[in-house]
């Protein structure tokens, strides 16, 4: 067990929705990374939160959003649903974010849009 | 730039015959290495990480590691397959920048499949 929270486990939704994917970090790590993961296009990053501000930025879509809350959680919002965007979604979270820090990966949201 | 290419896509071995899955990077410096293992319908766990201490990396699971920057590779190795080692591993270079690919830049992942 990673400690890394996801919730759902999975999400079955139609095109054009919005939904929100929710992480909870490894307690006493600060920093929260969201990566997709479908089989035409790997592993993905998408987007890093530090101790409550953005870190670093990926190939994260105008249409995907995120923060991260004083209690640390972290949340995925996906809107404008496409059927591309039906893949797992990971959170990690590490200590402190930076240069060799290893990363904690939750069990993963599975997103299917039909 | 940094960077890291994994050899195979898929690798098959038998069980209780050694594994070996191969791993390239480029870096510009010294850089952090690790390799995760991602089981069917699990999040990636890290199997070991390499920071400039010893060569030689022990992980979980019997599995190492050896960095050799004048080959500039970071193969993962075993001695015996198990059944359960059967999943798709992912080497990783720390990324000092900490730029669009955020701190870990992956390799497209080996699947490693084991016969009985």
């Amino acid at each position: 067990d990673s400690g890394v929270t996801q919730t759902p486990k999975h999400l079955i939704t139609a095109t054009g929705q919005r939904v929100t994917l929710r992480c909870s970090p490894r307690s006493g790590d600060l920093s929260v990374y969201w990566y997709q993961q479908s089989l035409d296009q790997g592993l993905q990053f998408l987007i890093q939160y530090y101790n409550g501000e953005e870190r670093a930025k990926g190939n994260i879509l105008e249409r995907f959003s995120a923060q991260q809350f004083p209690d640390l959680h972290s949340e995925l919002n996906l809107s404008s649903l496409e059927l591309g965007d039906s893949a797992l979604y990971f959170c990690a979270s590490s200590v402190v974010g930076g240069f060799g820090s290893p990363l904690h990966f939750g069990n993963g949201t599975r997103l299917t849009v039909t | 730039a940094q960077s890291v290419t994994q050899l195979d896509s898929h690798v098959s071995v038998s069980e209780g015959t050694p594994v070996l899955l191969r791993c390239n990077y480029s870096s510009s410096y010294s850089p952090s290495l690790f390799w995760y293992v991602q089981h069917p319908n699990k999040g990636l766990q890290l199997l070991l990480k390499y920071t400039s201490a010893a060569t030689l990396v022990k992980g979980i699971n019997g599995f190492e590691a050896e960095f050799k920057k004048s080959e500039t590779s970071f193969h993962l190795t075993k001695p015996s397959a198990h059944m359960s080692d059967a999943a798709e591993y992912f080497c990783v270079v720390s990324d000092e920048g900490g730029g669009s690919q955020g701190n870990l830049i992956f390799g497209k992942g080996t699947k490693l499949s084991v016969k009985p």
